[in-house]
């Protein structure tokens, strides 16, 4: 089945490290995003893909770092220098950026950092 | 940002209509977006507007006008289970979204 798959679900780190959360995509989507959601709020766009090989900054993209070496794939790490970093992460991917087509979300990862 | 605004909640009676209201302020956009979100899921897609006008999908409409910088997403026969958050996002380069809506629906 085609999908989009974040890993993992869930994820526990302490204060000051690095972490890397997963987005793999099967859908032959060109265009792929990350998005940051705290409680009770609407999805703030951290970085986006149009392409491999290029992203660009979204509106919060402070502390946080992307690569887009393959179309299927778009890991964002989380540095230790995002202030709040504790969060429900969201990754999306849409074939064409122009066109009009729906966006498809992960399942997302509940990073939390003690 | 494209200043998108929506009601933070609304609350309805099961069997009732509810109808959630969006405003941006940027005309640079191809179409908008409506997504349903339960808590800690991930955002579905619920319905798209290209040209100003309704769009009916079910017991879910859309509607958009860009000349008043409005979109609202009317839900009707409400149910219990369509008790959720209620996105609505601008198609532009970003795919920009709005805060959301939670709808809460009553027996």
């Amino acid at each position: 089945d085609g999908g989009i798959t974040q890993s993992p679900k869930y994820l526990f780190r302490k204060e000051g490290q690095n972490v890397t959360l997963s987005c793999e995509q099967n859908l032959n989507h060109d265009a792929m995003y990350w998005y940051r959601q705290d409680p009770g709020q609407g999805l703030r766009l951290i970085y986006y893909s149009q392409i491999v090989n290029d992203f660009q900054k979204g509106d919060i993209a402070e502390g946080y770092s992307v690569s887009r070496e393959k179309k299927e794939s778009f890991p964002l790490t989380v540095t230790s220098a995002q202030k709040n970093p504790t969060a429900f992460y969201l990754c999306a991917s849409r074939s064409e950026v122009v066109m009009n087509t729906e966006a498809f979300f992960g399942q997302g990862t509940r990073l939390t950092v003690v | 940002g494209q200043n998108i605004d929506q009601p933070t909640e609304m609350t309805a009676t099961e069997g009732a209509i509810v109808q959630i209201n969006c405003t941006y302020q940027t005309s640079g956009f191809n179409g908008l977006f409506w997504y349903q979100q339960h808590a800690g899921e991930a955002p579905t897609f619920l319905s798209y507007n290209v040209l100003d006008g309704l769009e009916e999908k079910g017991r879910f409409s859309s509607f958009l006008s860009r000349s008043k910088g409005y979109s609202y997403l009317l839900l009707k026969e409400l149910q219990m289970k369509d008790s959720a958050s209620y996105l609505c996002a601008l198609n532009d380069y970003k795919l920009s979204f709005g805060a959301g809506t939670t709808v809460t629906v009553r027996a």
